[in-house]
């Protein structure tokens, strides 16, 4: 059965500290995977979207990055963080058959 | 443009009453059709989906949703809710091609009244 998995759960970064959220999805191959944000009582904001390694869509401009070294393997990044990265992130993956989320990470930037 | 619209932000029904979400959608074409719930402070679980056949689908924790082409609408509905399924539920639709995403309505957060 696929899992996925995301880490860490909690982190509390000072601004201008740099940032790496990681994926990874076991069970499965080639799935499309996602990062989202979540702020406090708002809904889900695609943030990143990748069909295949290498292969990255921003949906939004802003101060985050994210890379596919691997087929299974989605990392979110910052050089520096803002106070206004803070919020709950979820990645997620998918194909064809609905998306399934990792429990989130988390992010309060102080 | 493909959008995804739940036009209440927030509803109250008391325990036991029945529960009705509503979900919209603009799609180029025929679409999949999901119904999430997440829990505070966790990750997004799928109730159900809709991708063929039988309109009217079932799926955990005894929600269920209807497909409605000629409204684009695809609303979830129990019959009976119960403290626990307050949560945050999110409508999400996406194509039939592996090179398409899903896109997430803005959600719906339910509270029950005991």
């Amino acid at each position: 059965s696929q899992t996925i998995h995301q880490w860490p759960a909690t982190l509390v970064q000072p601004v201008g500290s740099p940032l790496s959220l990681e994926c990874t999805v076991e069970g499965t191959s080639n799935p499309n995977l996602y990062w989202y944000r979540q702020a406090a009582g708002r809904g889900l904001q695609l943030l990143f979207y990748s069909v295949g390694i290498g292969q990255i869509s921003s949906e939004v401009p802003q101060n985050l990055s994210a890379s596919r070294p691997q087929d299974r393997q989605f990392i979110l990044s910052s050089k520096k963080l803002l106070l206004s990265d803070s919020g709950f992130y979820l990645c997620a993956w998918e194909k064809l058959l609905g998306a399934f989320f990792g429990q989130g990470t988390r992010l309060t930037v102080v | 443009a493909q959008s995804v619209t739940q036009p209440d932000i927030h509803i109250t029904v008391s325990e036991g009453a029945s529960l009705e979400l509503r979900c919209n959608y603009s799609y180029g074409a025929t679409p999949y059709l999901f119904w999430y719930v997440q829990s505070p402070g966790q990750g997004l679980q799928l109730l159900l989906k809709y991708f063929s056949g039988d309109t009217l689908v079932q799926g955990i924790k005894g929600f269920e949703a209807e497909f409605k082409r000629s409204q684009s609408s695809f609303n979830l509905r129990k019959p009976s809710v119960h403290w626990s399924d307050a949560a945050e539920y999110f409508c999400a639709v996406g194509a039939r091609s592996s090179a398409s995403k899903i896109i997430f309505g803005s959600g719906t957060r339910l509270s029950i009244r005991p």
